[in-house]
């Protein structure tokens, strides 16, 4: 099973509404990532969320992180089709830094 | 900004070939992480290097082997090439050994006829 749970799988939103990704580990983390990728291609670094209830927002992005360190939600406020792709989050644990481990991934797509 | 350099984008072998796979980090970056995502799945941790030296081992298969070199560039060397070994490779790097930021490559896609 993924130590990582992504929800929801897939997305379809029309362009200009908000819309929620949540990420969900078994395990306390230590670090979690958010990574975009476009089918077939690289992933690129989003945000990245180390303590608990911390929050992050790039342009229209915010990332947030509970205080357990458990669950991290991805927020798109008034979505674009530049949007689309996979969102991926990627964690890593205590006592195993560099093991980045990724759950299955969220496909958004945006409708104009 | 330079970003992680991966060299071949796309690889062709046939079953039993051998493929080595280049990373070059970003200029500063010292740790190296290799990483397989298989058709539909999410990236699997292979292993990474810092400083030179195997610092985590994921699951990487024995016939499969990687090293990090002086200028910090890592190769994945494959080796008795399965039909499963199909799939996008990517390597990432970070600035420090530990919890930063992995920036990763564009991938390198193999297949294996």
């Amino acid at each position: 099973s993924q130590e990582l749970e992504q929800s929801p799988q897939s997305l379809i939103v029309q362009e200009g509404k908000n819309l929620t990704i949540n990420c969900t580990s078994s395990k306390t983390l230590y670090g979690l990532y958010w990574y975009k990728q476009k089918y077939g291609e690289g992933l690129i670094f989003l945000m990245m969320l180390q303590k608990g209830g911390e929050e992050k927002s790039h342009e229209k992005i915010t990332a947030k992180l509970d205080e357990k360190k458990q669950q991290s939600s991805l927020h798109i406020t008034a979505s674009q089709p530049s949007h689309a792709g996979i969102y991926l989050c990627g964690a890593t644990h205590p006592g195993n830094n560099n093991d980045m481990r990724f759950g299955a991934g969220t496909r958004l797509t945006v409708k104009p | 900004a330079a970003g992680v350099i991966q060299s071949p984008r796309h690889l062709i072998k046939e079953k039993r070939e051998t493929a080595t796979l280049k990373c070059y980090p970003i200029p500063r970056h010292d740790t190296v992480y290799w990483y397989q995502q298989g058709p539909g799945q999410d990236p699997q941790f292979l292993i990474s290097f810092y400083e030179k030296m195997q610092s985590d081992k994921g699951s990487i298969p024995d016939r499969f082997s990687a090293q990090q070199f002086s200028d910090y560039h890592s190769e994945l060397n494959m080796s008795s090439l399965e039909l499963g070994d199909s799939a996008l490779y990517f390597c990432a790097s970070s600035l420090k050994h530990g919890n930063y930021e992995q920036y990763f490559g564009p991938g390198t896609r193999l297949t294996v006829t």
